[in-house]
This record gives structure tokens, sequence and C-alpha cells, in this order.
């Protein structure tokens, strides 16, 4: 299995654009957290879907972002309008029965918002 | 909610030495509490894990402990390495539909040869 794929790997963008992430989970898992990491806050969850449904997405920072999950085998995290105080690294992991099981992670998307 | 407190935030040790973190929780309901480690530039893998029912599990040098009656849990690596550089992360999780890991803020540990 080639793990969780994530896409851009780095995206370089100006303040004001619309930014989109991608990531593909591990085949037969039914669970896909997004995770934002800094320095400053450390890994936070942003939201979680379980069977392409969200569960909690109560740590989506304000309406900038939203995530989507039209199939089990592809999800999106989208800002719109970006700002330099959402540059991180976004990180997408799945996990395969649930919530207390091994999460494994994507290599992550580090961006840049100038 | 879960909270998950990790200390210390950066450790030193010399090659051969070994390393202890420590992290609480606050829910006695979590259950399941993993580790991860990041190396730099990396993403976070999971090294170890300990559920509610165990007192302690070993795997090589590494080992987790658990504490449910003082809700903390520790990671131990003997014998450290300069490759076992790296960022630590401890996360907790309840007993509890519609829940996910809560992270601590993370440990960076430097092995010096």
């Amino acid at each position: 299995d080639a793990g969780v794929i994530q896409s851009p790997r780095h995206e370089v963008t100006e303040m004001g654009q619309e930014v989109t992430l991608r990531c593909k989970p591990i085949s037969g898992h039914d669970y896909l957290f997004w995770y934002r990491q800094t320095m400053m806050r450390g890994l936070e969850l942003l939201i979680y879907f379980n069977n392409n449904v969200p569960i909690d997405d109560s740590g989506m920072p304000e309406d900038r972002f939203s995530a989507k999950m039209p199939n089990a085998s592809f999800s999106t995290l989208k800002i719109q309008p970006s700002e330099p105080r959402d540059s991180a690294v976004y990180f997408c992991a799945s996990s395969s029965t649930g919530v207390g099981d091994t999460q494994y992670f994507g290599p992550g998307t580090r961006l840049t918002v100038l | 909610g879960e909270n998950v407190e990790q200390h210390p935030s950066t450790l030193s040790v010399q090659e051969g030495d070994s390393a202890v973190i420590k992290c609480t929780y606050s829910d006695s309901a979590s259950n399941y509490f993993p580790w991860y480690k990041q190396e730099l530039g990396k993403r976070p893998q999971l090294i170890i894990d300990i559920r509610s029912n165990v007192g302690e599990k070993k795997d090589q040098r590494i080992a987790v402990t658990l504490n449910k009656t003082a809700k903390h849990f520790s990671l131990h690596i003997t014998e450290t390495q300069p490759e076992d550089s790296a960022v630590y992360f401890c996360a907790a999780i309840p007993n509890q539909a519609g829940t996910a890991l809560i992270f601590g803020k993370g440990t960076t540990l430097s092995v010096s040869s």
C-alpha cells in the first residue's frame, strides 16, 4: 500500500488566494483526519470524517476553512481566502476501525501564505 | 473535554543514556494512549501505544507505562542513539463515540554522541 497520499507537498500562495489541499487515505480505512501543525500551537485536529461523513469540525479555525470527503478515497481541505497566519504544515491521517486505532499520517503539505 | 500535558518540552541526553517523557491527561474515561515520533521534516509515526487495561508495554528499547489512578503515562527510551533524536508526541482518547486523539505539545529529544 502506498500509504496516505497528500498533494501538493508544498504550496506558496499570496494572501487572499484560495488554497486546496488534497488527501487520499489508505484503502479500506474508514476514518480520515485533518491536522494543522505549527511551532506555536503544536498538532491540532481540524476535522475528522467517518465513512465520508464529518463527525467533529470543532477544530476548524473559522469559516474560511472547509473540508469535504466526496468519496472514500478522496478528501479536500480548502482555505478561502488564505491569510499569512494560515501558514503551517497540514497533515492528513487515516485509521482503520476507529478513533482509538493507529492513525497513519500522510507526508504533509507545507503551506506558506505571503 | 480531554487535555493532555507533556513534559519536558525539550530533553538533551548523551548517547547511551535513558530518556523519559511524561504526559498527564484529564479525562478518566481515556483508554488509549499512543506515542508518535516525528523526525525533522517528516510525518508523525506511531512507535508504541498502550491501552488502559495494561500497566506497561515494551518494544525493544522503548517502553510505556500507565498509571490510571494518577492519570499519567510515560515513554522510556533506554540506550539512546543519535537516531532517536526527534519530536515525540503523546496522545490520549476518551472511550466515547465521536471523539478523537488529543495530542500533547511534543518533546524535542536530542541525543548527542
